[in-house]
């Protein structure tokens, strides 16, 4: 029972690269959600999920695009990385719509 | 929509000393209120809820938070810190499902 796996833990991008980060789960979470953090900022949601097939955007949507391939596994596509994206990603999910999210261990990505 | 902020970015505890964080929320709607925490280099875990019942809620390694509605705060609490609780701890409020996360407090525990 590995709960939520994030793939890359470490990628370096290059202005203008683009990227796919990979998230599965196999808690049987409904709800899956991509996060990113900033120092001083919290975190801050970019896409979610709320069921299989559906997506729908969050705080910070611009410059990615997700898809819930399936009930366990939803991922985050940046199409042309920039600098501003530099960040750390969470992925997390929840069985049920109440605010308990259980994250993966994050994705650090660097975009020079 | 609601709202969570946390007073102090950073607060800095004596080993065996009390820890307290500060959170304050608003919300049109009762809300559901967490605490989650994060180690270096982990994602975060849930370190307690309160989902309307008792005030008073315990949550794991000897956190507890009490939900004031008058006040509309859910500081967090530890009696005796120790060097374990070093960790950046996040308070979130959700409301109909949509959680919002406050920016965050770093603890750090000095021997």
């Amino acid at each position: 029972n590995a709960g939520v796996t994030q793939t890359p833990k470490f990628q370096v991008l290059k202005t203008g690269q683009s990227m796919t980060l990979q998230c599965a789960q196999d808690m049987n979470h409904n709800s899956m959600y991509w996060y990113r953090q900033d120092p001083g900022m919290g975190l801050r949601l970019i896409y979610y999920s709320a069921s299989e097939g559906t997506t729908d955007k969050g705080e910070v949507p611009n410059g990615y695009n997700v898809s819930r391939l399936n009930k366990r596994e939803f991922s985050l596509r940046l199409e042309s990385a920039a600098p501003s994206q530099t960040s750390v990603y969470f992925c997390a999910g929840t069985p049920q719509n109440t605010g308990e999210l259980f994250f993966g261990e994050g994705s650090r990505l660097t975009v020079l | 929509a609601q709202s969570v902020t946390q007073l102090g970015s950073h607060v800095s505890v004596s080993e065996g000393a009390l820890v307290l964080l500060r959170c304050n929320y608003s919300s049109s709607v009762p809300p559901y209120l967490f605490w989650y925490v994060q180690y270096p280099n982990q994602g975060l875990q849930l370190l307690l809820k309160y989902t309307s019942a008792a005030t008073l809620v315990k949550g794991i390694n000897g956190f507890e938070a009490e939900f004031k509605k008058s006040e509309t705060s859910f500081h967090l609490t530890k009696p005796s810190a120790h060097m374990s609780d070093a960790a950046e701890y996040f308070c979130a409020v959700s409301v109909a499902g949509e959680l919002s996360f406050g920016a965050g407090t770093t603890v750090t525990v000095r021997a």
